[in-house]
């Protein structure tokens, strides 16, 4: 497809169980970004990946959470013993790799946690 | 730590009455600041970078406009489909990738 594709669109899961979440970023792109989106609020970083290395996660707000992008394309994000607090919107972008251009936002993966 | 404020948290326009939005930031050193629009159950869709003071960027109705500490995004003549949340974001030059936004203004255009 033309943009970033996440799944699933929705996503509910009980307090304690792990949930994985999926980005296809747009052709080519040598970045991909994860953030967190809270109610009301503007995103919040996560986690940076260029081609399948990880070179910042120090958005992660725990060792809960897990990250990998294993051939550099898809990315999978991982929350493990899952919480309340970790109910949000998960956004994933990617980029062409260029230092300042802009980042490419899928529309989300909407988590709830019961 | 960079930060960025938005202002106002909410604006309502009537049709063709034409306002701007505010962005202040902090940060160490500007790479570049980032205007993204927001429609409900969607991701951020990139509207304008801005690399250095003085500069201006125009699509359609909109114009992004940069100061060495706040930008405006400039809304003329608005119509009902402006109707959305604008995010700002800032990223620094430090080397980090990662984009640090404001809240947002949700914007609502009435007919």
């Amino acid at each position: 497809g033309a943009g970033v594709s996440q799944s699933p669109r929705y996503k509910v899961a009980k307090r304690g169980q792990d949930v994985a979440l999926r980005c296809d970023p747009i052709s080519g792109h040598v970045s991909l970004f994860w953030y967190q989106q809270a109610l009301g609020q503007g995103p919040e970083f996560l986690t940076y990946f260029q081609n399948e290395a990880q070179l910042d996660k120090s958005g992660l707000p725990s060792d809960r959470f897990f990250a990998e992008r294993p051939e550099g394309s898809v990315s999978t994000l991982k929350i493990q013993r899952t919480q309340q607090e970790d109910s949000a919107v998960y956004l994933c972008a990617s980029g062409d790799g260029g230092g300042n251009q802009p980042q490419h936002f899928g529309d989300g993966t909407r988590l709830s946690i019961l | 730590e960079d930060q960025v404020t938005q202002s106002p948290e909410a604006l309502r326009l009537q049709e063709g009455e034409s306002s701007s939005l505010n962005c202040s930031y902090t940060v160490s050193g500007l790479r570049g600041l980032f205007w993204y629009r927001q429609d409900p159950g969607k991701g951020p869709e990139f509207l304008f970078t801005l690399y250095s003071a003085g500069e201006e960027k125009e699509k359609e109705r909109l114009k992004a406009t940069l100061t060495k500490k706040e930008s405006f995004l400039h809304i003329t003549a608005p119509k009902p489909e402006d109707s959305a949340t604008y995010l700002c974001a800032v990223q620094d030059a430090a080397g980090r990738r990662a984009l640090t936004f404001g809240s947002g203004t949700r914007l609502q255009v009435q007919p």
